[in-house]
């Protein structure tokens, strides 16, 4: 079975300060990894996706994660936060090409201070 | 294209009634799924369809009853909802894209019962 976890339920940054978002998993096989967010009272956006073509990985809105499995992370990061980033993150994994329903941590809430 | 739709998108529900939350996608996808979202929680899975004709239960199946009605359709039911029923719900949708099965959420329904 797999699982996420994110660290921090909340985190907060200034406005130009490195975003970092924390993401650990646990898979018994190759994991896809995935990192959604969502703006308040809308649905989920896919930020950016782990399918082992390449280990770091470029979203939307200048976005990145790193696969390590070495450390089981896929963190998520971002060299200068802006104000539109303040959202919830939900870091996510999956199997067998992703045709697998999600499992989703339990969100980091990202708030970030003018 | 529409993408993934809801309805309603509030509905307040005393204990014991029963109602139908509606989902459609209009993008020609075999797997649509079903989560729940509570505060500190995250996405939950409820049910799942891979297909048209079948559904699988997820890790929140009780109290909820889905009918795969199409491949455009897929509806959840609660028979005879319950205060720990209230929460946002979220319809998605995948296809294969990129290498990996990508998911595609509605906007959400946001359920009350008193």
């Amino acid at each position: 079975a797999q699982s996420v976890t994110q660290l921090g339920s909340h985190v907060s940054v200034s406005e130009g300060a490195l975003v970092l978002l924390r993401c650990n998993y646990s898979s018994s096989v190759p994991p896809y990894l995935f990192w959604y967010v969502q703006y308040p009272n809308q649905g989920l956006q896919l930020l950016l996706k782990y399918t082992s073509a390449a280990t770091l990985v470029k979203g939307i809105n200048g976005f990145e994660a790193e696969f390590k499995k070495s450390e089981t992370s896929f963190h998520l990061t971002k060299p200068s936060a802006h104000m539109s980033d303040a959202a919830e993150y939900f870091c996510a994994v999956s199997v067998n090409s992703g045709n697998t329903p999600l499992v989703f941590g339990k969100g980091t809430r990202l708030s970030v201070i003018a | 294209n529409a993408g993934v739709t809801q309805t309603p998108k509030f509905q307040v529900l005393k204990t014991g009634q029963s109602m139908t939350l509606q989902c459609a996608q209009d993008m020609n996808h075999n797997s649509m799924y079903w989560y729940r979202q509570d505060p500190g929680m995250g996405l939950r899975l409820i049910y799942y369809s891979a297909s048209e004709g079948t559904t699988d239960k997820g890790e929140v199946p009780n109290g909820y009853n889905v009918s795969r009605l199409n491949k455009r359709e897929f509806s959840l039911r609660l028979e005879s909802a319950a205060p720990s029923q209230t929460s946002v719900y979220f319809c998605a949708s995948s296809e294969f894209r990129g290498g990996v099965y990508e998911q595609y959420f509605g906007p959400g329904t946001r359920l009350t019962v008193t």
